[in-house]
């Protein structure tokens, strides 16, 4: 059982907006900053979100996140076929004194 | 561009210890700024960071708490490189393992390509 809570699925079809929430408490999410990576089948994950909302170069804007309390999101507009992969948020725990994952979501288009 | 390339066998037996080392092109192990992990994923355990070696004008380690007592993670300044080591492996270490570079609140990036480590006799 993952420390964040994601959920498990997300869909949407070509053009949609989605959104994928991440749920911590005051020892992690509550605390630190959030971020986000996507997993296309086969690759490693890849940093698409850091600091809740800002984006490295090379991501495109319709990636998006937001954090308000002990939960963050991430939104995806104008949804790709492309876009299709498992999402995971993660963030500093002082509990655990490490980082900590999400269990994942995965997202049809 | 940062790119990292890892090696490492891919059987480990019980009760061995696993080994594998990240080597590092267009960043130093040595840098004040970023920190070097190791982080593994398995289908029972998700993505689960396991610890990091870090310059600070003297190098220090964190270790997740769930296999402190069985890692290490070393630096290696001649070779740019680092390294994991995690002994008395059982089955429950078969996972896909992936170094990583972090730093400044940037997050995992880059990763390198991940390494399927399966324990089994």
């Amino acid at each position: 059982q993952s420390v964040l809570t994601q959920p498990p699925s997300a869909s949407g079809t070509p053009g949609q907006r989605v959104t994928i929430s991440c749920s911590g408490n005051s020892s992690n999410t509550g605390r630190y900053n959030v971020f986000w990576y996507q997993q296309l089948p086969g690759t490693a994950p890849k940093l698409l979100i850091y600091r809740n909302n800002q984006r490295p170069s090379g991501v495109p804007d319709r990636f998006s996140g937001s954090k308000s309390g002990t939960s963050a999101s991430l939104t995806i507009s104008g949804l790709r076929s492309e876009d299709e992969a498992d999402y995971y948020c993660a963030a500093w725990d002082d509990s655990l004194s490490g980082v900590v994952f999400g269990g994942g979501t995965k997202l049809t288009v | 561009q940062v790119q990292l390339h890892q090696s490492g066998p891919g059987l480990v037996k019980p009760s061995q210890t696993l080994s594998l080392t990240c080597a590092i092109s267009g960043d130093s192990v040595s840098s004040n700024s970023v920190d070097w992990n190791w982080i593994r994923q398995s289908p029972s355990r998700g993505l689960e960071w396991l610890g990091r070696t870090y310059y600070r004008s003297k190098w220090y380690d964190d270790y997740a708490l769930s296999v402190k007592s069985r890692i290490t993670i070393n630096p290696d300044t001649s070779k740019n490189q680092f390294s994991l080591l995690l002994n008395s492996v059982t089955p429950e270490d078969t996972a896909v393992y992936y170094c990583a570079r972090s730093g400044s609140d940037k997050g995992f990036d880059p990763w390198g390509q991940g390494t399927l480590v399966t324990v089994s006799s």
